[in-house]
Parts: C-alpha cells; sequence; structure tokens
C-alpha cells in the first residue's frame, strides 16, 4: 500500500527566501513520485517527477526534489521565491505496476512582498 | 501538448437531480481518473478506468457510478444529487505505464442546493 504525508497545510515565505515544501511517502513497492500545482479554480500541473535514476530532479519554474529513499522522502525546493510561485502543491506516489495515484493533502504556499 | 476538457467550469444542480460530468482527452491515454477535491482533504479517488467499459471503484464510489463508453471519453454519474456533494470535480488521464503522470482538466466546481 502507498501513502503521501505532506507536512504543513500552509507555508509562507518571504520573496526571495527558500522554498521548501516536505512530502514523505510509503510504499511496498519502488515508487515513482510526483509533485503537482493547482494555481485558483485550475486544474492541477505536473512540476516534477522521478521515476528511476537520477534522484535530484529539476522541474519546471526553477523548482527540484530529491529522492532519499533512506528517508522516503521527496521534498520540493525552489531557492528563490516568486510571487507567482503562490498555489497549492500537491505531493503523488505510484506504485510501480499499479494504476492508483495518492496523492497528499496539500501545501498552500503563500509567498509574501 | 495533452489535453483534457471537461465539459462545464462551474455547475449548480438541485437536490435530487441526475447529474453528468464529462470528461474528454485527446492523447489516446488508456487510464482516466475522477477525483473530488475538497478543502484539507486534498483529491480523493471516486472511480477509475483503465480501459473502455472497464471501471475500479476508488475511495469514495458511494453514491457515483461512471461510463466509459469510448476510450476518449469518462463521464461521472451523480444519480441523485445531495448537499454533501457539493465539490470540485477533478478528470485525469495518463498512459498505463506506472511511470507516466496523469494530466488533468481544468475542474467543475458542483453546487448542489
Amino acid at each position: 500500500a502507498q501513502s503521501v504525508t505532506q507536512l504543513g497545510s500552509h507555508v509562507s515565505v518571504s520573496e526571495g527566501a527558500l522554498v521548501l515544501l516536505r512530502c514523505n511517502y510509503s510504499s511496498s513497492v519502488p515508487p515513482y513520485l510526483f509533485w503537482y500545482v493547482q494555481y485558483p479554480n485550475q486544474g492541477l500541473q505536473l512540476l516534477l517527477k522521478y521515476t528511476t535514476g537520477a534522484t535530484l530532479v529539476k522541474g519546471i519554474n526553477g523548482f527540484e526534489a530529491e529522492f532519499k529513499k533512506s528517508e522516503t522522502s521527496f521534498h520540493l525546493t525552489k531557492p528563490s521565491a516568486h510571487m507567482s510561485d503562490a498555489a497549492e502543491y500537491f505531493c503523488a506516489v505510484r506504485g510501480s505496476g499499479t494504476y492508483k495515484y495518492i496523492f497528499g493533502t496539500g501545501t498552500r504556499l503563500k509567498v509574501l512582498a | 501538448d495533452v489535453k483534457v476538457t471537461q465539459s462545464s467550469r462551474y455547475l449548480v444542480k438541485r437536490t435530487g437531480e441526475k447529474v453528468f460530468l464529462e470528461c474528454v482527452q485527446d492523447m489516446d491515454h488508456e487510464n482516466m481518473f475522477w477525483y473530488r477535491q475538497d478543502p484539507g482533504l486534498g483529491l480523493r479517488l471516486i472511480y477509475f478506468s483503465y480501459d473502455v467499459k472497464m471501471k475500479e471503484k476508488g475511495d469514495i464510489p458511494e453514491g457515483y457510478s461512471v461510463s466509459r463508453e469510448k476510450k476518449e471519453r469518462f463521464s461521472l454519474i451523480l444519480e441523485s444529487a445531495s448537499t454533501n456533494q457539493t465539490s470540485m470535480y477533478l478528470c485525469a488521464s495518463s498512459l498505463r505505464q506506472s511511470i507516466y503522470e496523469q494530466y488533468f482538466g481544468p475542474g467543475t466546481r458542483l453546487t448542489v442546493t
């Protein structure tokens, strides 16, 4: 079985500060991991994903995430926050050989001027 | 670009009405999904389909049914709408293999009065 925990339902950062959104997962099979972003009144858009290979994954809009198997984590980071990064972010896991994606409950990012 | 479209962005229905939500994808994806999204609860899977006429219950199927007569189209049906089904409904599609991400439609915000 798979599950995802996102620590912090709301995170606030100042413009230009580091963004760190936390995601921990559990999976009984090799996991594929995803981060999505949702802007107000829109669907979800893929930011990045980890399948195999390099554990540091780069995505769109300057975001990156590192897969750490020993810590069962896939935290999302961005060195310098922009106002346009204000949105809700979802971490998701899909187990190898399964159909279902399991989503975390989301983290709403607020960027302060 | 993959496109997932949903028939309505906003919908208002009365209690007891039968409601149809339509979703169409244009990338020949095998898998299609219906989620509902509520504040603090993230995305919860209602139903998914891995092939034409094939469907499986998700985590919250009660009060819903689905239909997939053609590969590109996946319909969600609320047999008798109730106020607790007021929510944002998101459709998604993906290729069959686990390494692939989902593509989401813009969502339908349904209000049942």
